[in-house]
């Protein structure tokens, strides 16, 4: 049974500012791993994916990957109003289903 | 960009009734998947479905629950007996294929309410 843990949150970060988003996952055998955001009500909408140790940077998204550790973090750079949402992330091992944590809820102040 | 559709958004259904929720994966996809999030829960598995058969399925996916893809577009989730329990949002989501760095892209939902 893959377990995916996030920080809890809320996360409340000002406008401008620096969003950082954790995440644990307990399969070393996982290869694929995903930050998905989903707005209230709304689907998981892919950001961010990444399969290698390092980072990668999209925008104003860096998503961050220790296999060593079973880390992988997301931060977002000059945080918007429109980045308040909840931010998913998921991982997959060799098989078909991706593992979903609860999400950490992050809410941008004007 | 081409989308994952799903119909209906919402659907409210008598318990014991039957369901089928319907989606239309990205034309290219080869991979399909149902997911459900119980309101304030984790996004889970239901299964995944290749070339006309289901790959993988979850606990979760008993025998009240089955899929189909009818024609070379349309890819279907029926539950047969509605449980009160079953209340979720329904996301189908599809990829090019199951390995790798292949992202699988969500539906807008469809809400079930059981009564």
């Amino acid at each position: 049974q893959k377990e995916v843990e996030q920080n809890s949150g809320p996360l409340s970060v000002p406008e401008g500012a620096i969003a950082s988003l954790n995440c644990t996952y307990s399969d070393r055998g996982s290869q694929s791993f995903f930050w998905y955001r989903q707005y209230s009500g709304k689907s998981p909408e892919l950001i961010m994916s990444i399969y290698s140790n390092g980072d990668k940077e999209d925008g104003r998204f860096t998503a961050q990957l220790n296999k060593a550790s079973q880390y992988v973090s997301l931060l977002i750079r000059d945080s918007q109003p429109s980045d308040s949402a909840t931010y998913l992330c998921a991982v997959k091992g060799e098989d078909y289903k991706l593992s979903f944590g609860a999400g950490t809820t992050v809410t941008v102040r004007a | 960009e081409p989308e994952v559709t799903q119909t209906p958004s919402h659907q409210v259904t008598q318990m014991g009734q039957e369901v089928i929720l319907r989606c239309v994966p990205i034309s290219n996809h080869l991979y399909f998947y149902w997911y459900r999030q119980i309101l304030g829960q984790k996004v889970e598995f239901l299964v995944s479905f290749y070339n006309n058969e289901i790959s993988e399925k979850s606990k979760i996916f008993d025998d009240q629950f089955s899929v189909e893809r009818p024609d070379g577009s349309n890819f279907t989730l029926k539950i047969r007996s509605t449980k009160l329990e079953d209340s979720a949002m329904y996301f189908c989501a599809s990829s090019k294929l199951s390995t790798g760095n292949q992202p699988q892209h969500f539906g807008d939902g469809t809400r079930l309410s059981i009564l």
